[in-house]
């Protein structure tokens, strides 16, 4: 039962142009989402997240959108950079619940070529 | 000055053998979550201790019992290993139950039972 879905497994852009990660979902009560970014050998670390009440969030090069009607949300990175080259998670919470647990999707794998 | 540390980062044993992952945080958070990948690459929580006390117990077999000494501390015993336990998981915390956004991850053990 995947709620959280990833549908590309990787993802290859020039240094300098846009990556653009999509993340779709199917559980009506997800209300908070959240990006994260994955090296080899090392934990996910927190990216971005945006509330259900928004639809767009920025920091820095990173901005995450979400269409709630169409229960999808994108990570665009803008320019890309050889260090942006990692794994990124798309997860998503119900925040009202009665735990707090992040459901991942499978991740995207970004290579992004000098 | 790890975050939160994880031991050890590898770990290959027998089928049958019990062994034991170790999760300690220095951020003094409340929170601690185990939370497993396995091949498909899905990152699923099994556990969440919240002040050493147990919050979320997802369908986990009970050949694997999480333990926690302290709040710093979430370890995580598995006995009886079989060979689909073979996954990479990693511990994490945070600064509160439902404090969605402020997860830490620790770097990951990655177990192979053969």
């Amino acid at each position: 039962d995947q709620q959280v879905k990833q549908n590309s497994p990787s993802l290859s852009v020039q240094e300098g142009r846009i990556s653009i990660l999509n993340c779709d979902y199917t559980n009506s009560m997800f209300d908070y989402f959240l990006w994260y970014k994955k090296y080899p050998a090392e934990g996910p670390t927190f990216l971005i997240s945006i509330s259900s009440i928004k639809d767009k969030n920025e920091d820095g090069r990173f901005t995450v959108f979400l269409n709630k009607s169409a229960k999808h949300l994108s990570l665009h990175i803008v320019p890309s950079q050889p260090g942006d080259s990692a794994v990124y998670f798309c997860a998503a919470v119900n925040s009202g619940g009665s735990n707090y647990k992040l459901t991942f999707g499978k991740g995207t794998l970004l290579t992004v070529n000098p | 000055d790890t975050a939160v540390s994880q031991t050890p980062k590898y770990l290959v044993t027998q089928m049958g053998n019990d062994k034991s992952i170790k999760c300690e945080q220095n951020l003094g958070h409340d929170t601690m979550y185990w939370y497993k990948q396995d091949s498909k690459k899905f990152l699923k929580i099994m556990f969440s201790y919240n002040n050493k006390e147990l919050i979320i117990n997802e369908t986990v077999p009970n050949r694997f019992s999480p333990k926690s000494p302290d709040k710093a501390h979430l370890n995580l015993h598995i006995n009886s290993l079989e060979l689909g336990d073979s996954a990479v998981y990693f511990c994490a915390s945070s600064h509160r139950q439902g404090d969605v956004y402020g997860y830490t991850f620790g770097s990951g053990t990655r177990l192979t039972v053969v």
